[in-house]
């Protein structure tokens, strides 16, 4: 079935990037989009962007333009978010799921990122 | 820029009854462009409907979806305990190019 693994909870200071892990398998890798989708405590979903596991094309959210890098790597049909220049605003959970114009069925647990000095 | 505003912000209901979620949009929408999604703590979101109507695999049928240009309604009948989570609609368009609603609670009354 298909499965996206993220890395695990994160804790760092203000100004800090945090790379945050979501690895594919049980289906052919290139063939999907990966969102990025984030929730702050209390807050509703954020679409922050996604990459083409094709061919590493990405699209962001403005919002987050010139701090969020998405990257994959097809040997190991995985993907990467790498948030920069960290502020608390950015504590949130950070969810990959593959899709394209929805987010789609398929989701991964999600990564706990807390931005605290 | 497209803003999708849900009502109600939470809805108290018991189980057994129908609860109606709407999702109004600030512009018109293409309806094959709108999801919805369950979203309960701790957990991922659950992907529930596409294309505005369409339920995604496994999705009960007491659940239901329509509408078009502005406005799209989630039902769900004869809640069951399960079902009470937040909801979200999300639509694909150009500006932005992935939106969000704020959500409805569903909350046991």
């Amino acid at each position: 079935q298909v499965q996206l693994v993220q890395s695990g909870a994160e804790v760092k200071k203000p100004g800090a990037s945090v790379k945050v892990s979501c690895k594919a398998s049980s289906y052919t890798f290139a063939n999907h989009y990966i969102h990025w989708v984030r929730q702050a405590p209390g807050q509703g979903l954020e679409w922050m962007g996604w990459i083409s596991a094709y061919n590493g094309n990405t699209n962001y959210a403005q919002k987050l333009q010139g701090r969020v890098t998405m990257t994959r790597d097809t040997s190991t049909s995985t993907v990467y978010m790498e948030l920069s220049s960290l502020r608390s605003e950015d504590t949130a959970v950070y969810y990959c799921a593959r899709g394209s114009v929805t987010m789609g069925a398929y989701w991964g647990q999600g990564a706990l990122v807390t931005v605290s000095s | 820029e497209v803003v999708l505003t849900q009502s109600p912000g939470t809805l108290s209901l018991s189980p057994g009854e129908m609860a109606t979620l709407s999702c109004r949009a600030s512009q018109s929408l293409s309806s094959i462009y709108v999801a919805w999604y369950q979203h309960k703590p701790g957990q991922a979101p659950k992907f529930l409907i596409y294309g505005a109507s369409t339920r995604a695999t496994g999705i009960p049928d007491r659940f239901s979806a329509n509408g078009s240009g502005t406005d799209f309604t989630l039902t769900i009948s004869r809640l069951e305990p399960d079902d009470f989570a937040m909801y979200y609609c999300q639509h694909y368009g150009d500006s932005p190019l992935y939106a969000f609603g704020q959500g409805t609670r569903l909350e046991i009354k």
